[in-house]
């Protein structure tokens, strides 16, 4: 299958400060991408979607000006959580879509963030 | 209404044996796509199978199979000959509306099912 990229796997950030994710589709052109967000033990919850080129479109209940989504590629998507809390603690994944050959979405490994 | 109901929180199985893991899914739209990953402890998410709702034939990959009944809406991922590696928490999802060529609808997922092999 097509593979995707996250960076980085894993990041402690001070309260107050903002963090930046990557998503990278390595061998395809993702048209879409999509971020989840998970808690320990539960389901991915979808943030946001986006497409190359225009403004994501979030979830209900997201907030698109604490957690910022640019998809200015269409092999690079960014999620950057402004203003970071301990309550953003969470895994963060993405996964990607589009000319893979394939109908399906392809998942990056996740993104694990801790606020201190 | 929850769309993905997986009824399994957590699920321990002897090596060796099937288990079958229950998902159902509410939707009015008649296309839409059934999927099942699996995510080891490591987090990253496995695809291991997929079911249009226009296929005729339950779907099969190697070791696993969707029970895919229709009119009941299940989807019900089956695992023969379970292995010690097939520990880990396995998520039901769905996408809805009209399937494209490209997978660029969302997907919503279940609240999964842990499953552990026992030796």
């Amino acid at each position: 299958g097509a593979v995707v990229s996250q960076h980085p796997s894993r990041v402690i950030c001070k309260s107050g400060t903002s963090v930046k994710i990557e998503c990278r589709s390595l061998d395809f052109q993702a048209t879409t991408m999509f971020w989840y967000r998970q808690f320990p033990k539960k389901s991915l919850m979808l943030m946001a979607t986006s497409n190359e080129g225009s403004k994501a479109t979030y979830e209900q209940g997201v907030e698109k000006d604490k957690f910022l989504i640019n998809h200015a590629s269409l092999t690079l998507s960014t999620l950057t959580v402004t203003s970071a809390h301990p309550e953003d603690s969470s895994f963060y994944i993405c996964s990607a879509a589009g000319t893979s050959g394939s109908n399906e979405q392809f998942f990056g490994p996740g993104t694990r963030l801790t606020v201190l | 209404a929850q769309k993905i109901t997986q009824t399994q929180p957590g699920m321990f199985v002897q090596e060796k044996e099937a288990v079958t893991l229950d998902c159902t899914y509410d939707t009015s739209d008649p296309s839409y796509g059934l999927f099942w990953y699996k995510q080891p402890s490591s987090g990253e998410m496995i695809f291991l199978i997929y079911q249009g709702s226009y296929d005729q034939q339950n779907a099969t990959e190697g070791r696993y199979s969707l029970n895919f009944q229709k009119a009941r809406k299940s989807a019900n991922l089956v695992i023969s000959a379970s292995q010690l590696g097939d520990s880990a928490m396995y998520f039901c999802a769905m996408r809805e509306g009209i399937i494209s060529n490209f997978g660029n609808e969302k997907l919503t997922f279940g609240t999964g099912t842990r499953l552990t092999i026992i030796p």
